[in-house]
């Protein structure tokens, strides 16, 4: 199946700094890539998806790009909030039914 | 409500004992997904549901664990004769159901303690 790593596990950043998460993936049949964000006590919450055909898609502060040869995706925050504090998924699909998330990333805003 | 509703938030259990969750998934939404949460990792796939049907449920770990939808909107996840290792959250998600629609909405979970 397919396997998804996340890195880093743990980010501080400084208020209105930039945050960078990426991820890899495996399989090379997935097309479908979303991101979400998980705050505590919640379940997780879509923040922005991008698919196969698309290698870069932007909606204000966050974008996502995508590089298929290297099989790996970013997640870009910039201008960071400290309600941007959370813990985000990165995630690959194939059929768009089954979903592999990544281990998660603990972004901390310091004020 | 508007969103995905699990219950119970919270459920303690001894080993040994049956166990049940509930998930009640938006209106309309004919795909349902069960993950499993334990700490500090992403959540697990366990089953997915078109309908009725369990269209996938590859992610079980083992044969204590099923989950029903038999109207084809609430469904249950059964787990059986509980281990200190089932303990975790357990997501449960819903979407309209077309392929590559995308979009997940999650519930908050129900957290599963095994004492």
């Amino acid at each position: 199946g397919e396997n998804v790593e996340q890195h880093p596990s743990t980010l501080s950043v400084q208020e209105g700094d930039s945050a960078v998460i990426k991820c890899t993936y495996s399989d090379s049949a997935s097309n479908y890539f979303p991101w979400y964000k998980q705050e505590l006590g919640k379940g997780p919450q879509l923040i922005i998806d991008i698919r196969s055909n698309v290698g870069e898609k932007k909606d204000q502060r966050i974008a996502v790009t995508l590089n298929k040869t290297a099989k790996h995706f970013s997640l870009h925050i910039t201008e960071t909030q400290p309600e941007d504090s959370a813990v985000y998924f990165c995630a690959a699909s194939i059929t768009g039914n089954q979903f592999y998330f990544g281990t998660g990333t603990s972004l901390t805003v310091i004020p | 409500g508007a969103g995905v509703s699990q219950t119970p938030s919270n459920k303690v259990t001894e080993k040994g004992k049956y166990v049940e969750l509930r998930c009640d998934p938006i209106s309309g939404h004919t795909a349902l997904y069960w993950y499993r949460q334990s700490l500090g990792q992403g959540p697990e796939f366990l089953i997915y549901f078109q309908g009725t049907g369990a269209a996938d449920d590859s992610g079980l770990p083992n044969d204590r664990f099923f989950a029903v939808r038999p109207e084809g909107s609430v469904s249950t996840l059964k787990i059986q004769r509980t281990e200190r290792g089932d303990s975790a959250v357990y997501l449960c998600a819903s979407s309209r159901g077309t392929a590559n629609t995308g979009e997940l909405f999650f519930g908050e979970g129900s957290r599963l303690t095994v004492l």
